[in-house]
């Protein structure tokens, strides 16, 4: 079974600090995708990134940037000089991949990050 | 603007009633998903509709009944709920129903905000 970890319920940091969101997955498919979406205050969940399996070269994305350690099941998120705009619900999943295309999300219960001005 | 709208964006029922939330998307997606999150859980998949045809329906009770009537519109239909049934409901859409299709992604609404009294 898929399962997604996210176990930082709640994180608070002062603006231009840096913040590190931590997610840890099982499954046992060879291949799947990660994500990250953001859930800013409005509710829709916002796309960050996915990041397959077979690639773990990490990546940057202006302050953001995601270190993924397959030897860990891991794929932490870590936001770099933090700004109040930063604050939202951040969700990691994971995708089952099934043969004729039909995927679908497992998502971790969220961290609610507040950053302070 | 989001590309995928979802209406109402609070509702409030009773029990006994029958109501309908609406997702509308102008993507061009081909696969649209109801999830349903609920206070400290993880987001849940409930339904998925891929080019009109229910692919997935994730044990959901039959008071949640989906409808989707084309590739932009999804409903889903609701009777005699529960208070346990009060939750964000988010509607998704991707431009296929495989997640591990290069450049697809999720994109979300900004859910309807159900209370069952």
């Amino acid at each position: 079974a898929q399962k997604v970890t996210q176990a930082q319920t709640e994180i608070s940091v002062v603006e231009k600090e840096d913040v590190t969101l931590d997610c840890v997955y099982e499954t046992r498919d060879t291949t799947y995708y990660l994500f990250w979406y953001k859930q800013p205050p409005s509710g829709e969940l916002v796309f960050l990134i996915r990041r397959n399996s077979f690639d773990e070269q990490n990546e940057i994305s202006g302050r953001y940037s995601w270190n993924f350690q397959k030897s860990t099941s891991s794929f932490n998120f870590t936001i770099t000089a933090s700004q109040v705009v930063d604050s939202a619900v951040y969700f990691c999943a994971l995708s089952e991949v099934y043969t004729g295309a039909n995927s679908k999300l497992t998502f971790g219960k969220g961290i609610t990050l507040s950053v302070r001005p | 603007e989001t590309g995928v709208t979802q209406t109402p964006r609070h509702l409030v029922m009773g029990m006994t009633n029958k109501k309908s939330l609406k997702c509308e998307q102008h993507l061009g997606h081909n696969a649209m998903y109801w999830y349903k999150q609920s206070a400290k859980k993880p987001l849940e998949l409930m339904f998925v509709y891929n080019f009109k045809e229910q692919t997935e329906n994730n044990s959901v009770p039959s008071r949640f009944s989906p409808e989707c009537p084309n590739s932009s519109h999804l409903f889903l239909h609701l009777h005699t709920l529960q208070p346990e049934d009060s939750a964000l409901y988010l509607c998704a859409s991707s431009q296929e129903g495989d997640l591990a299709e290069p450049n697809t992604e999720a994109f979300f609404g900004q859910g309807t905000r159900l209370t069952v009294v």
